[in-house]
């Protein structure tokens, strides 16, 4: 079966520190991967998605980057946290192929920036 | 790109009564459909889909119903119970790679 897994579950970090959240999926091959963020009241953003390794499709301009450096790893990274940053940081994969199929979801991490 | 509205924000129940929630989208190329619902602290956990072919899909206590001409969805709980407290997501897809959501439903059920 697959599994996704995301930490840390919670993370304070002061203004201007850097970032680093990471996802990995297991019990699949090339699965298609995706970053999103939950702020109160806005639901679910996309932020980044990638369908390969090195492949990295971002959504929204802002002040995070991704990379996928390998198959089921995907990272989630500032160099420097602006408090716009808070909010809760969803990892999650779904089936390789050109057919949008059910994306599942990590348990999310909670992300205060202070 | 795709834009998904959804309503009611919040939305309060009694044990046994019905639940609607209901969704429009923006794209008449999105095919794909599914509701989400989440738990506090937890991510998204899918609970139904419906794909822009059929009109209408049931689950139990749960069923979704697709109006492609009017670009609007709907998630239908019925018996609600204790338990189907949650925030509910719909999500369309305009046949790209990723799901766009709308904002969230927050539902409780009172005993």
């Amino acid at each position: 079966s697959q599994t996704i897994h995301q930490w840390p579950a919670t993370l304070v970090q002061p203004v201007g520190s850097p970032l680093s959240l990471e996802c990995t999926v297991e019990g699949t091959s090339n699965p298609n991967l995706y970053w999103y963020r939950q702020a109160a009241g806005r639901g679910l953003q996309l932020l980044f998605y990638s369908v390969g390794i090195g492949q990295i499709s971002s959504e929204v301009p802002q002040n995070l980057s991704a990379s996928r450096p390998q198959d089921r790893q995907f990272i989630l990274s500032s160099k420097k946290l602006l408090l716009s940053d808070s909010g809760f940081y969803l990892c999650a994969w779904s089936w390789a192929g050109a057919v949008i199929t059910e994306a599942f979801f990590g348990q999310g991490t909670r992300l205060t920036v202070v | 790109g795709e834009n998904v509205e959804q309503h009611p924000s919040t939305l309060s129940v009694q044990e046994g009564d019905s639940a609607v929630i209901k969704c429009t989208y923006s794209d008449s190329a999105s095919n794909y459909f599914p509701w989400y619902k989440q738990e506090l602290g937890k991510g998204p956990q899918l609970i139904i889909d419906i794909r822009s072919n059929v009109g209408e899909k049931k689950d139990q206590r749960i069923a979704v119903t697709l109006n492609k001409t009017a670009k609007h969805f709907s998630l239908h709980i019925t018996e609600t119970q204790p338990e189907d407290s949650a925030v509910y997501f719909c999500a369309a897809s305009d046949s790209g790679y990723a799901l766009n959501f709308g904002k969230g439903t927050s539902l409780l059920v009172t005993p």
